[in-house]
């Protein structure tokens, strides 16, 4: 079976940064466009940022450009998201997701829980 | 940014009826290329968002033939017949026609 499995969460002050990995196991991760998605409770289901199969188209939300930047390790068969100037608006369950056609993800990770707090 | 309203936003239903949850789009999502890009996806208590629906009416692999999804333009439906206890959770509507793909508010499906 295909997975996920997201790593690099936890708490943080805010200001501070943090990189959480994606890595996929059974299927080549290269082959796909991937995403960064999160959840909170309040806010719901919001969109990060997405990066095509070799890397070289990436796209932000306007609520985390500048500050977050996607990347992937083809190599590696893993996907990253670097996050500074983290703020408690940010505070969010972030899931890895595979992006087949037009944001209909179609493999979700199990999310990794990012608390941005002083 | 599309703006994703579903209703309603809670629905109690009855083991074995059926039920539906509208989703609308503040734009239509058909796209030039003539592809409308409306997803649904189910997440439980505890899971992650698992998808069941995509490009408006197409069915997952695996997911049973009592979901389906139909509509077009910006009025969307996603109906559940003959409910079972495991279809309780949160369902979500998300449209990928326009940057950035944007979800509905979520509706919560429990059993009456």
């Amino acid at each position: 079976e295909v997975h996920l499995v997201e790593s690099g969460g936890g708490l943080v002050q805010p200001g501070g940064s943090l990189r959480l990995l994606c890595t996929a196991s059974r299927f080549t991760l290269s082959e796909s466009w991937m995403a960064w998605v999160r959840q909170t409770p309040g806010k719901g289901l919001e969109w990060v940022a997405n990066i095509n199969p070799d890397g070289s188209s990436v796209y932000h939300a306007d609520s985390v450009r500048g500050r977050f930047t996607i990347s992937r390790d083809n190599a590696k068969n893993s996907l990253s998201l670097q996050m500074n100037g983290l703020r408690v608006e940010d505070t969010s369950v972030y899931y890895c997701a595979r992006d087949p056609d037009f944001a209909a993800i179609d493999l979700w990770g199990q999310g990794t829980k990012v608390t941005v707090s002083s | 940014d599309v703006v994703m309203t579903q209703s309603p936003l809670s629905l109690p239903v009855t083991l074995g009826q059926s039920a539906s949850i509208s989703c609308t789009s503040s734009r239509s999502l058909e796209h030039s290329n003539g592809n409308t890009y409306l997803t649904w996806f189910h997440q439980r208590p505890g899971q992650s968002p698992r998808r069941l629906i995509y490009k408006v009416s197409n069915r997952d692999y695996g997911v049973p033939d009592r979901f389906s999804g139909s509509g077009s333009g910006t009025d969307f439906t996603l109906r559940i017949s003959r409910v079972e206890a495991e279809d309780v959770g949160v369902y979500y509507c998300m449209q990928g026609t326009q940057w950035p793909p944007t979800f509905g508010q979520g509706t919560k499906v429990e059993i009456k």
